[in-house]
């Protein structure tokens, strides 16, 4: 059972284009929505996170959307750059232990 | 910086081997994780802990164990190695909840 579905599985951007990655999830009781970027042959690292109290948080040219009554978060990279290439996470988890659930991954491809 | 070290970045095993992945951190977190990685299914949870001597399983622990028993340290043991184990392994560790979760380079396993 797949708790956070993430889509597209992969995406081509032209440099400076918007990059658009949505997230649903089922379990309300999320608390904790990070996003993390993982370029090959490395591990994940944390991109931008948002609570559910929010319903958006910008950092630079990232910036995650969440819908708390639909069940959906988004991240939208603006003036996508080819070094911005790289897969991309959204993932949800619950308060206590941080048991953190991911989505499948969008591999993001900007092309010059 | 938050240091996360798997001992091993390719690992090749064979079938009924039994395997141990070793894992250290250098930050004194609290709570670590170990994930496997296919392409199409993301990151999947197979246990954390939250301290030592203390596990929890994730969503996949089936063929797995774990072991902590000093702080900095998370072991991932495959009891007998099977080729549908054959997988990328990430360890990762967060200091407490609702923080970011560090993850070490990966190890990818090999089982034949």
């Amino acid at each position: 059972q797949q708790q956070v579905k993430q889509s597209p599985q992969s995406l081509i951007v032209q440099k400076g284009g918007i990059s658009i990655i949505n997230c649903a999830y089922e379990n309300t009781a999320f608390d904790y929505f990070p996003w993390y970027q993982q370029f090959p042959g490395k591990g994940p690292a944390l991109l931008i996170a948002i609570r559910p109290d929010v319903s958006e948080k910008k950092e630079g040219r990232f910036t995650i959307s969440f819908n708390k009554s639909a069940k959906q978060f988004s991240l939208h990279i603006m003036d996508s750059q080819p070094g911005d290439s790289a897969t991309y996470f959204c993932a949800a988890s619950l308060g206590g232990y941080q048991k953190v659930t991911f989505g499948t991954g969008t591999k993001l491809q900007v092309i010059p | 910086d938050v240091k996360v070290t798997q001992s091993s970045r390719y690992l090749v095993k064979r079938t009924g081997e039994k395997v141990f992945l070793e894992c250290v951190q250098d930050m004194d977190h609290e709570n670590m994780f170990w994930y496997r990685q296919d392409p199409g299914l993301g990151l999947r949870l197979i246990y954390f802990s939250y301290d030592v001597k203390m596990k929890e399983k994730g969503d996949i622990p089936e063929g797995y164990s774990v072991s902590r028993e000093k702080k900095e340290r998370f072991s991932l043991i495959l009891e007998s190695a099977s080729t549908n184990q054959t997988s990328m392994y990430l360890c990762a560790s967060s200091l407490a909840v609702y923080t970011e979760a560090f993850f070490g380079q990966g190890t990818r396993l090999t089982v034949v």
